[in-house]
């Protein structure tokens, strides 16, 4: 079955320092793998994706296939990267398409 | 993101009744989809449409009921089947890309529907 685990419900650090918001999936297919973001009061949004293996404001994603992983990686966190964090999986099932999201983590960078 | 309208804000509902929480999209998107959010439970799927008229349940669609007859249109009906209804219910839509049989680009989101029960 498929499945996207986020084992850190919330994770604080301090401004400048790296951060890493860990994510592990389950899928028998080839995977495609997404982050998003829900800043406070703000509607969920799209922050990046693996196969476009790009870096937005900083943070960057590498897909490991070998550990089943995604984590989202930042070496420098800023006050305005709080906020939920979830993983997706792109999931393909009877000719649809879907996506199983984690449970989120709560990401706190203090001053 | 502008394209995805739900409405309303708020909701409230009586004991056994059934509401309809309204999502619009004029972004010509072709998928469209609802969630239910739950603190620590993160997305959970409960409904999805590829193409107007067709459907699918989703994780957790038990109590639940939708419509497709509008391309922008994908309302949710929360029956009094739902024995648990408050939550947060959010709306999202992704396009086809032309000449592939997978592949919708990541979903946009509307800004929800927070549901409660009186």
């Amino acid at each position: 079955a498929q499945r996207v685990t986020q084992p850190e419900k919330l994770l604080s650090v301090f401004k400048g320092a790296p951060v890493e918001l860990k994510c592990n999936y389950s899928y028998s297919g080839s995977p495609e793998l997404f982050w998003y973001v829900q800043y406070s009061r703000q509607r969920l949004q799209l922050l990046l994706r693996h196969i476009s293996r790009e870096s937005i404001k900083g943070f960057t994603a590498d897909l490991n296939k070998g550990e089943t992983s995604f984590h989202l990686k930042k070496p420098f966190a800023q006050e305005e990267d709080s906020a939920m964090y979830y993983c997706a999986l792109r999931v393909l099932q009877g000719g649809s398409e879907k996506l199983v999201f984690g449970k989120g983590t709560k990401l706190t960078v203090n001053p | 993101d502008g394209g995805i309208t739900q409405s309303p804000k708020y909701l409230f509902r009586k004991e056994g009744q059934n509401v309809t929480l309204s999502c619009e999209q004029n972004l010509n998107h072709d998928a469209m989809y609802w969630y239910r959010q739950d603190p620590g439970q993160g997305l959970r799927l409960i409904y999805y449409s590829q193409i107007v008229n067709d459907f699918q349940k989703g994780d957790i669609a038990e109590g639940y009921s939708v419509s497709r007859e509008k391309k922008e249109s994908f309302p949710l009906t929360v029956t009094s089947a739902q024995k648990n209804p408050t939550a947060f219910y959010l709306c999202a839509s992704s396009s086809q890309l032309p000449g592939q049989i997978r592949g919708n680009q990541p979903q946009h989101f509307g800004d929800g529907t927070r549901l409660s029960i009186l």
